[in-house]
């Protein structure tokens, strides 16, 4: 299968720490990507992780385990303009695999 | 540098019309590809170009067609379009013929079908 699994919403409060978990399939891993993305717009880059552990990316940390199938991306001190989905994908040999996305609600 | 364009920004048809959609990638890119992005569904992937080659094509009827250029700018046609075809259709562009380089997007072509 190509099952990638992300919540598809979750609230946070401004300066909080919010964790938004991504699943997926272990056969044919290539890494995992974690891309955000504004309404209405295009998704830009926010970590790639091959190896196992924790990257971190000033307010944004990526965490992967491969044995597990299990990414999580961590964003810190949350500010009104982190308001957005964010969506893990999975590169196979001849695409990739994007989850449905997690839409992120901060609240003041 | 420039990024990912796309064009038009918005398009309108009607149902059994058929759509021409534009990209052009970030300069020295050679790899491009298509999503289709709908409400409540993700991006699905539609289309991979590399080096004008289509490399790879996603779960999509054969009415969704499309082509690279010399210039490595692509074009995604949609045929005999259908009132589910109306979505956020995106381009991506890589450096290099690999799903794993990073994917620069474009902002995207709204397509409404009436």
């Amino acid at each position: 299968g190509q099952n990638i699994d992300q919540p598809t919403e979750m609230t946070a409060t401004e300066g909080a720490i919010v964790q938004i978990n991504c699943t997926y399939q272990t056969s044919g891993f290539n890494g995992l990507f974690w891309y955000q993305q504004h309404a209405g717009e295009a998704p830009t880059f926010l970590s790639y992780n091959v190896l196992d552990g924790l990257e971190e990316k000033g307010r944004f940390s990526s965490f992967l385990s491969r044995s597990k199938g299990y990414s999580y991306l961590l964003l810190k001190e949350l500010q009104m303009k982190d308001s957005a989905s964010y969506l893990c994908a999975t590169p196979k040999r001849d695409k990739i695999i994007f989850g449905k996305g997690t839409r992120l609600h901060i609240l003041p | 540098e420039a990024g990912v364009t796309q064009s038009p920004t918005h398009l309108i048809k009607t149902r059994g019309q058929q759509a021409t959609l534009r990209c052009s990638p970030i300069s020295g890119h050679t790899s491009v590809y298509w999503y289709q992005q709908a409400l409540g569904l993700g991006l699905q992937f539609l289309l991979w170009y590399d080096e004008g080659e289509e490399r790879n094509r996603g779960n999509f009827p054969p009415r969704f067609s499309g082509r690279q250029f010399p210039n490595y700018s692509s074009e995604l046609n949609v045929n005999a379009l259908e009132l589910e075809d109306s979505a956020l259709y995106l381009c991506a562009s890589s450096a290099a013929g690999l799903p794993t380089d990073t994917q620069y997007f474009g902002p995207g072509t709204r397509l409404t079908v009436l």
